[in-house]
């Protein structure tokens, strides 16, 4: 079974540029989540998708931030314009919905965003 | 404000001894916890659980024990192996999957052969 693809895996842009991530669930994956990691911490939730709607993006910037999943499959995630502190690594997980109960989250190898 | 902490943020090993990776919680709405194992230019992924209706929950080399008075878990590796040099995320939620996965800074093992 084919994992959680992202592309581009790597990234760099210039402050007040704009970039686009992609993400490609697991099949069959109802649940999709994008995440922030910056270097040194853990993963940090931007947005959890079910289907092609939103569940929380209560920590996602909505000054800078976006992202859709217009036919509830693959995603993408944008910032515009980037700023210095968006440099971190952008991870997609997936996860087939639990009725009431926590589902397992398959990640993708993220894309590693520099902002120079 | 951190509601899981990993303080360690890094441990070497000796290959064949025990490596202990520990991690406290704060928020007491967590009942699940979760420890992901991540490689270099990898995603996370998961490697072992525990609801705080247990206290212990065992999988092959890895263990998990709950200490839910404390909000203390950890995780034991027996015997360590030089392929278990990552870094460890330890992710709290919880059982109704209504609260976002909240992850630890990680902990970086190095295990030594």
């Amino acid at each position: 079974e084919a994992g959680v693809a992202q592309s581009p895996r790597y990234k760099i842009i210039e402050k007040r540029q704009s970039v686009a991530f992609w993400c490609n669930p697991i099949s069959g994956h109802a649940t999709l989540y994008w995440y922030q990691q910056i270097l040194g911490q853990g993963p940090k939730l931007l947005i959890q998708f079910q289907n092609n709607g939103v569940v929380d993006d209560s920590q996602l910037p909505k000054d800078r931030f976006s992202a859709e999943r217009l036919k509830g499959v693959d995603s993408t995630l944008k910032i515009q314009p980037a700023k210095l502190e968006d440099s971190a690594v952008y991870l997609c997980a997936s996860s087939f919905p639990a009725r009431a109960a926590f589902s397992e989250q398959f990640f993708g190898p993220g894309t590693r965003l520099t902002v120079l | 404000d951190q509601q899981v902490k990993q303080n360690s943020p890094s441990l070497s090993v000796q290959e064949g001894r025990i490596s202990i990776l520990n991690c406290d919680y704060t928020n007491s709405m967590f009942d699940y916890f979760l420890w992901y194992k991540k490689y270099p230019a990898e995603g996370p992924t998961f490697l072992i659980s525990i609801s705080s209706i247990k206290d212990k929950n065992e999988d092959g080399r890895f263990t998990v024990f709950l200490n839910k008075s404390a909000k203390h878990l950890s995780l034991h590796i027996v015997p360590s192996q030089p392929g278990d040099s990552a870094v460890y995320f330890c992710a709290a939620s919880d059982l109704s999957g209504n609260t976002p996965l909240v992850f630890g800074k990680g902990t970086r093992l190095s295990v030594i052969a």
